[in-house]
């Protein structure tokens, strides 16, 4: 396993279409996280998981949105009815999440744009 | 409200030294993480301090001070593949990570 993998790493949709992120932790990893950045941001957090666990979730998260790991393994983000404020990078990131500094390993991302 | 502060943007010449700095309030303390992001790639981790002093790294070190809520990330012998963005990130008393909007570092011939 080489890392954290995301696809697809860009898509163009128009307004009022669902779209889904997909990203594969690296295998050993309990804990994954959805980000998202825009241009001149720092990481805006999303939602995380331990293992198949949805623990927290960001209140500025709209019910559009909604994130599952069914498995513990990978885990999907999906978008309905998106909007252009929804363009973005979304980033995936995982971590061992027992006996860890909180380190997070980063994919590549998805970049998202809402015509 | 948890804040981290660092300055937008920061120039400097190759070979020189540059100190980008941090300061952060937050509902609890439990490490301070630098990260580096190249434009349009993710962010990959430098450095993590959870007790004050300096970590050194090869060329990059950081320094914290918990009691001034304050830290910085020193690069030295600057290359031109250092122009990236540089992220200091807190893990707060949730265990939730606060990130700052990032300082865009340039680096000039």
């Amino acid at each position: 396993d080489t890392g954290v993998s995301q696809d697809p790493r860009h898509k163009i949709t128009k307004r009022g279409q669902n779209v889904t992120f997909r990203c594969d932790p690296i295998s050993e990893h309990n804990r994954l996280y959805w980000y998202r950045q825009t241009l001149g941001q720092g990481p805006e957090f999303l939602t995380y998981f331990q293992n198949e666990a949805q623990l927290e979730k960001s209140r500025l998260l709209s019910d559009r949105f909604s994130a599952e790991r069914p498995k513990g393994s990978f885990s999907t983000l999906e978008i309905q009815r998106t909007e252009q404020g929804d363009s973005a990078m979304y980033l995936c990131a995982s971590s061992p999440g027992t006996g860890d500094t909180g380190e997070l390993f980063f994919g590549e991302g998805s970049r998202l744009t809402v015509l | 409200g948890q804040n981290i502060d660092q300055p937008t943007e920061m120039t400097a010449t190759e070979g020189a030294i540059v100190q980008i700095n941090c300061t952060y309030q937050t509902s609890g303390f439990n490490g301070l993480f630098w990260y580096q992001q190249h434009a349009g790639e993710a962010p990959t981790f430098l450095s993590y301090n959870v007790l004050d002093g300096l970590e050194e790294k090869g060329r990059f070190s950081s320094f914290l001070s918990r009691s001034k809520g304050y830290s910085y990330l020193l690069l030295k012998e600057l290359q031109m593949k250092d122009s990236a963005s540089y992220l200091c990130a807190v893990l707060d008393s949730n265990y939730q990570l606060i990130w700052g909007a990032g300082t865009k570092l340039i680096i000039k011939p």
